[in-house]
This record gives C-alpha cells, structure tokens and sequence, in this order.
C-alpha cells in the first residue's frame, strides 16, 4: 500500500502566517494527490486537485505544489476561517491512502 | 446543486449487520465512480471502498474485505455499503463521495456505533 506520510501532525499559527503541510508519498504517485479542508463537525472540502490545481471556490491564498514524492499545500496570510484540519489523499491506487492529517490552532 | 445525503447509521452490537444508503441528486448519477470513507473519533479519513460507474467493479480495504458490501442503484441514483460482522473498530462517521479523483462533493456522514 501506499503510504501518505503527513507532517507535522499539528501546528501553533498566527493570523496572517505562511503555512505549509507536506506529505511524502512512499512511492510515486504523480499527480494524483488531493487536499481537503475539514472543520468540525463537517464534511472535507476539497482544496486542491491533481497537487496542484485550485478547486472552485477556494481563495487563492492557497497553493499547492510538488517535488519528488513531497506534496505541499501552502496558506499565505492565514485567515481566522482557515483553522481546520487538512488531508492529502492519493488516488493513484487502491487502496486509496490518506494522509494523517493535520491540525491546525491558533497560539 | 449536487447532494450526497446519507442515513442508515446507528448504535449496533458488535457481529451485526447495518446498511448504509446515500442518496444522491443534481447529477447524473450513473456518470460518476461513488466511493465510502469513514473516520474514527477524532482520527483521520479513511478510504473504505469505491464502485464504478456502472457498478461493474468494485474495490475495497483489506480490513473490511468479505464484510462490507459496497453496491449502486442507478436507476435509484443512490449508493449502498452493506456492513456485516461489524467490530468495534468500525466505529466511525461514514461519508459517501462523489468519486474520490474527483473529490468534489462529500455527502455529510452519517455515524456507526459498533458497541455492545
């Protein structure tokens, strides 16, 4: 199976930060890595698509990227709206993996 | 506008069975893979098992292969996964997706108990 390595687990922030999530995919992958927004008590919301593309809706201060086996997904100038925990998701193949998720909260 | 709307969940006894249904609309249903994914009490999402299109092929976990059951009425525009011999560990909010490359729409999960 694929293993979809996330880090770090959680993270202390500060409005107006540039945060950015890794996942390191233990084989290739590709493009396929999804990132997924989830506050509690709700659904994800997908984020980004193919590592790298926006999803409609999404502001733009979120980005994501790739390097090797690295996904990144990047928040420039953290807002209050964007504490919530996040996923990545490989669907390379099955079984689908992801990632440990992290946590993000405010210092 | 797209809905996923799951029901079916509940408080069950460890070994039975449960059978969740996901409804959906505003879609062409019958177009798209469907996938379930569950996650524990505050744990993270889990992949449990996806169906084609056309419900032709149909992929699951390992920890719950022979168990689960994951089935499509297109005709119903609603998804199935049916739960058997459950355990403890199947303790989740479930969610159906609108398949997982795409992973546009989430429906908003429905909670399984697994407790005796």
């Amino acid at each position: 199976d694929i293993q979809m390595t996330q880090s770090p687990s959680s993270m202390s922030v500060s409005l107006g930060d540039t945060v950015t999530i890794t996942c390191r995919a233990s084989q290739d992958v590709g493009i396929y890595v999804n990132w997924f927004q989830q506050k509690p008590g709700k659904s994800p919301r997908r984020m980004i698509y193919r590592a790298t593309n926006l999803a409609d809706g999404v502001p733009s201060r979120f980005s994501g990227s790739r390097s090797g086996s690295d996904y990144s997904l990047t928040i420039s100038s953290l807002e209050s709206e964007d504490v919530a925990d996040y996923h990545c998701l490989q669907y390379d193949e099955y079984p689908r993996t992801f990632g440990g998720g992290t946590k993000l909260e405010l210092k | 506008e797209v809905q996923l709307v799951e029901s079916g969940g509940g408080l069950v006894q460890p070994g039975r069975s449960l059978k969740l249904s996901c409804a959906a609309s505003g879609f062409t249903f019958s177009d798209y893979n469907m996938a379930w994914v569950r996650q524990a009490p505050k744990k993270g999402l889990e992949w449990v098992a996806t169906i084609s299109y056309d419900g032709s092929s149909t992929y699951y976990r390992d920890s719950v292969k022979g168990r689960f059951t994951i089935s499509r009425d297109n005709a119903k525009s609603t998804l199935y996964l049916q739960m058997d011999s459950l355990r403890s560990e199947d303790t989740a909010t479930y969610y159906c997706a609108r398949s997982l490359r795409v992973s546009d729409y989430w429906g908003q999960g429905v909670m399984v108990t697994v407790s005796s």
